[in-house]
């Protein structure tokens, strides 16, 4: 079975600051990893995903997750807050060909003037 | 340009009626999804479709109900056995349910409101 953990409901950030959204992952197999941006009252939108070509992926809007099995972790960065990057942000699992997408309960994230 | 289109964008029901989310997308993608949103609670998974005229129950699909007749169209109907149907609707879709790696298009959500 796969699942999603995301750390922290809410994160609040100063624009300039470094983002950083932590996820974890539980997989039996070798799995797809996969982050998502919302803004209100809208649908998803795929920033990036990791499908093992390499374990730094990079995004858009100057996202990136690095994925590092020995501590299960898919963390999402960015080195520079922007106003527009206040959003909700969901990672989500799949393990292999088999079952749906997991996601995780979402991180809402503010930004700061 | 190809996409997924929900609609409406909000839809009130009132007590006891049944109400019908549409979803249709022009990608040409077998598998089709449809998720419950709520606050704090993520993304839940209702129903799901691989392929036209088939289709399974997710995680929450009580008193939930859809049907695929045509590879481009995922309908959901919101019953009046659904105890709590206030919440924001998703629809999305992929090529093909056994490749993960394109991940999902996602429509732009029906937020239901019981009156």
């Amino acid at each position: 079975a796969q699942s999603v953990t995301q750390l922290g409901s809410h994160v609040s950030v100063s624009e300039g600051a470094l983002v950083l959204l932590r996820c974890n992952y539980s997989s039996s197999v070798p799995p797809y990893l996969f982050w998502y941006v919302q803004y209100p009252n809208q649908g998803l939108q795929l920033l990036l995903k990791y499908t093992s070509a390499a374990t730094l992926v990079k995004g858009i809007n100057g996202f990136e997750a690095e994925f590092k099995k020995s501590e299960t972790s898919f963390h999402l960065t960015k080195p520079s807050a922007h106003m527009s990057d206040a959003a909700e942000y969901f990672c989500a699992v799949r393990g292999g060909s088999q079952g749906n997408l997991i996601f995780g309960k979402g991180t809402k994230l503010s930004v700061k003037p | 340009d190809g996409g997924i289109t929900q609609s409406p964008k909000y839809l009130f029901r009132k007590e006891g009626q049944n109400v019908t989310l549409s979803c249709e997308q022009n990608l040409n993608h077998d598998a089709m999804y449809w998720y419950r949103q709520d606050p704090g609670q993520g993304l839940r998974l209702i129903y799901y479709s691989q392929i036209v005229n088939d289709f399974q129950k997710g995680d929450i699909a009580e008193g939930y109900s859809v049907s695929r007749e045509k590879k481009e169209s995922f309908p959901l109907t919101v019953t009046s056995a659904q105890k709590n149907p206030t919440a924001f609707y998703l629809c999305a879709s992929s090529i093909d349910f056994g490749d993960p790696l394109p991940g999902y298009t996602f429509g732009s959500g029906t937020r239901l409101t019981v009156v």
